[in-house]
């Protein structure tokens, strides 16, 4: 199986501050990443598909970059409705497993 | 909008099995293929696998052979998921999620999953 390693696994951040996500899979996966948004109580949110590429609806201060092994996630002037947890996923192999998670918090 | 909507929440003894619903409106249900993913209190997302709701066919992480059973009723656009042999750490939220992607030369390729249920909390315990 494909592992997942983010980093931090959380970090404290302040509204308007630029957060950056570390997702590293344990052997290459192309561009075949998700990043998600989870808030309390809810299920994941997609954000973004294909390491990248920007889901519908999802505000331009996310953005994501990375192939092969190495992604990123990078939100820039952090809102109060981006305090949440966030996955990457990889969508290469099966299974299609998710890292544990980058909390973010204020 | 586009929705899918998932049973609601079970207590079972260990040993016991369970099946979660999960109801998909306002799009073609066997256009996309729905997956099953659990997630343990305080723990990351764990995939579990997936059904082509057209044909039926599914695929298990290995770690659920034999126990994980995924069907669907297309008349009713509905999927379901059973667990069985059920232990108290199968106590998790199960979650049914679309897969988004595309086929090409008989191959298909996920993106990711862009529509979630709210979730089924299923509690194990004696």
């Amino acid at each position: 199986d494909i592992q997942m390693t983010q980093s931090p696994s959380s970090v404290s951040a302040s509204v308007g501050d630029r957060v950056t996500i570390t997702c590293r899979a344990s052997q290459g996966i192309s561009t075949w990443l998700a990043w998600y948004q989870q808030k309390p109580g809810k299920a994941p949110k997609y954000l973004i598909y294909r390491a990248s590429s920007l889901q519908s609806g999802v505000p331009s201060r996310f953005s994501g970059s990375g192939s092969g092994t190495d992604f990123t996630l990078t939100i820039s002037n952090l809102q109060p409705e981006d305090f949440a947890s966030y996955y990457c996923q990889q969508t290469s192999t099966s299974p299609f497993t998710f890292g544990g998670g980058t909390k973010v918090e204020i | 909008q586009v929705q899918l909507v998932q049973s609601g929440a079970e207590v079972k003894k260990p040993g016991a099995s369970v099946k979660v619903s999960c109801r998909a409106s306002q799009y073609t249900f066997t256009f996309w293929d729905i997956n099953w993913v659990r997630q343990a209190t305080g723990q990351g997302p764990e995939w579990m696998g997936w059904m082509n709701p057209k044909s039926g066919n599914t695929g298990y992480a290995q770690k659920f052979q034999g126990r994980l059973t995924m069907t669907r009723d297309t008349s009713i656009s509905t999927a379901y998921m059973e667990l069985s042999s059920l232990r108290p750490e199968d106590t998790a939220i199960y979650y049914c999620a679309r897969a988004a992607g595309h086929c090409s030369g008989g191959t298909c390729y996920y993106y990711g999953f862009d529509v979630w249920g709210q979730g089924t909390t299923v509690t194990v315990s004696s």
